[in-house]
């Protein structure tokens, strides 16, 4: 069946690195997502990497994929308290009707 | 460009009541998305639309959730009767075509609590 799974908490000081993890079941998905959701807000997209790559780095966000182990990670460097907020995890059903599956969420807390 | 809109933001009723969501997608948008998002969840998809035509509809409760997107442009989501594990906050996003590779957006969502 398809589950997207996350560790639920991860809590950093201001200015170290920061690395989300992630686990998901669906070795059809073409693209993985990572979304960034603020108290109150709707989801937004931060990055997403294509299934044959290995890594993608945009700025201070790196994403690695391990396809064989179906595992995601997302690494903030030089972590702001502007990056507190939850993290989720997705991948999208390419094999049916595309739709997208997120994961638990991951709530980063940025100590100062 | 003006992005998803959504409507009302909160809503508190009681349950058994009825209630309805309204989302206007970014303008183009053919693929319109609702999931709802229980609190400390990820989304799940409720109902997915291609212009005006149901594509995956499998994880809504048809006996209680009803969705139209009558001209393939704003959408409506409603719930009657509510019942208390309702409570959740509903998205909608959209997507341009739906097809591979496609960035979706998403509205602030309408945070619902069933009393």
């Amino acid at each position: 069946g398809e589950d997207v799974e996350q560790s639920l908490f991860l809590s950093v000081r201001e200015g170290d690195s920061s690395v989300i993890n992630c686990t998901y079941t669906d070795s059809s998905s073409t693209y993985l997502y990572w979304y960034k959701q603020e108290p109150g807000a709707g989801l937004q997209l931060l990055t997403y990497i294509f299934s044959n790559m290995d890594m993608k780095q945009d700025q201070r966000l790196t994403v690695l994929l391990n396809k064989k182990d179906k595992h995601l990670s997302l690494r903030i460097a030089d972590t702001q308290t502007g990056d507190s907020a939850i993290y989720f995890c997705a991948e999208r059903d390419d094999s049916g009707t595309y739709k997208y599956i997120f994961g638990t969420g991951t709530r980063l807390k940025v100590l100062a | 460009e003006a992005g998803v809109a959504q409507s009302p933001r909160y809503k508190i009723i009681e349950k058994r009541q009825s209630v309805a969501f309204w989302c206007n997608p970014i303008s183009g948008h053919a693929t319109l998305y609702w999931y709802q998002q229980i609190l400390g969840q990820g989304p799940k998809l409720l109902i997915q639309f291609q212009n005006n035509g149901v594509v995956d509809d499998s994880q809504l409760p048809k006996d209680r959730f009803s969705a139209e997107r009558l001209k393939g442009v704003d959408s409506t989501l409603k719930i009657q009767p509510a019942k208390l594990e309702d409570s959740a906050v509903y998205l909608c996003a959209s997507t341009l075509s739906g097809s591979l590779g496609e960035t979706q957006y998403f509205g602030p969502g309408t945070r619902l609590l069933v009393l």
